[in-house]
């Protein structure tokens, strides 16, 4: 099993700021199949970035994922106030398909 | 658009059964396989089951397999979870979800308790 771990667990930034969340993978993401979700209080996950790069439909630009192998990132430049919600990767290129545990992205 | 609906959550006894459902629209149900994704109260998501488009392969997380049961129908664009023998640590809410991960539905709620 790929265990995948984010960091930091929370991040407090302000608007305007950018942020950077780290996914770290105990071994290699198969093809880089690794995708991100926002998650805000009382909703389902939403899909942000799939196969570590690719933005999802209608996903804001300001979004963008980086990363091969073991070590991925999702930046977000210039954090909006709709931004601030929990954050996980996903690896989805080998069973079991597991989530990072999240990061909390808070408003400073 | 898209839809994905979950029903069938409750509340439950441990050690009974219960059945979710997933009701698909808005896209070709029989072309994709469907995922259930649970996430505990206050906690992160946890990826349970997968089933092939086809139903042909079916894969478990090791905390439900031989409890938790995944089918299909096409001709009714339905999902299922068939949960059987349910602990106090099933409570959680249930998320159906497309394969390619663009789709997922709001999510029942499954409360284990005495």
């Amino acid at each position: 099993e790929i265990v995948l771990t984010q960091s930091p667990g929370t991040l407090s930034l302000s608007p305007g700021e950018r942020a950077t969340l780290s996914c770290r993978a105990s071994q290699s993401v198969t093809s880089n199949y690794l995708a991100w979700y926002q998650q805000k209080p009382g909703q389902a996950p939403g899909l942000l970035i799939y196969d570590a790069s690719s933005r999802a439909t209608g996903i804001p630009d300001r979004f963008s994922g980086s990363g091969s192998g073991t070590d991925f990132t999702l930046t977000i430049s210039g954090l909006e106030p709709e931004d601030f919600a929990v954050y996980y990767c996903q690896q989805y290129g080998s069973s079991p398909y597991t989530f990072g545990q999240g990061t909390k992205l808070e408003i400073k | 658009q898209v839809q994905l609906v979950e029903s069938g959550g409750g509340v439950v006894q441990p050690g009974r059964s219960l059945r979710l459902s997933c009701a698909a629209s808005g896209f070709i149900f029989s072309s994709y396989g469907m995922h259930w994704v649970r996430q505990a109260p206050g906690k992160g998501l946890e990826w349970v089951a997968v089933i092939w488009y086809d139903g042909s392969n079916k894969y478990y997380a090791d905390s439900v397999k031989g409890r938790f049961s995944i089918s299909r129908d096409n001709s009714k664009s339905t999902l299922f979870l068939q949960m059987n023998s349910l602990r106090a640590e099933d409570t959680a809410v249930y998320y159906c979800a497309s394969n390619n991960w663009h789709y997922w539905g709001q999510g029942t709620l499954v409360s284990v308790s005495s």
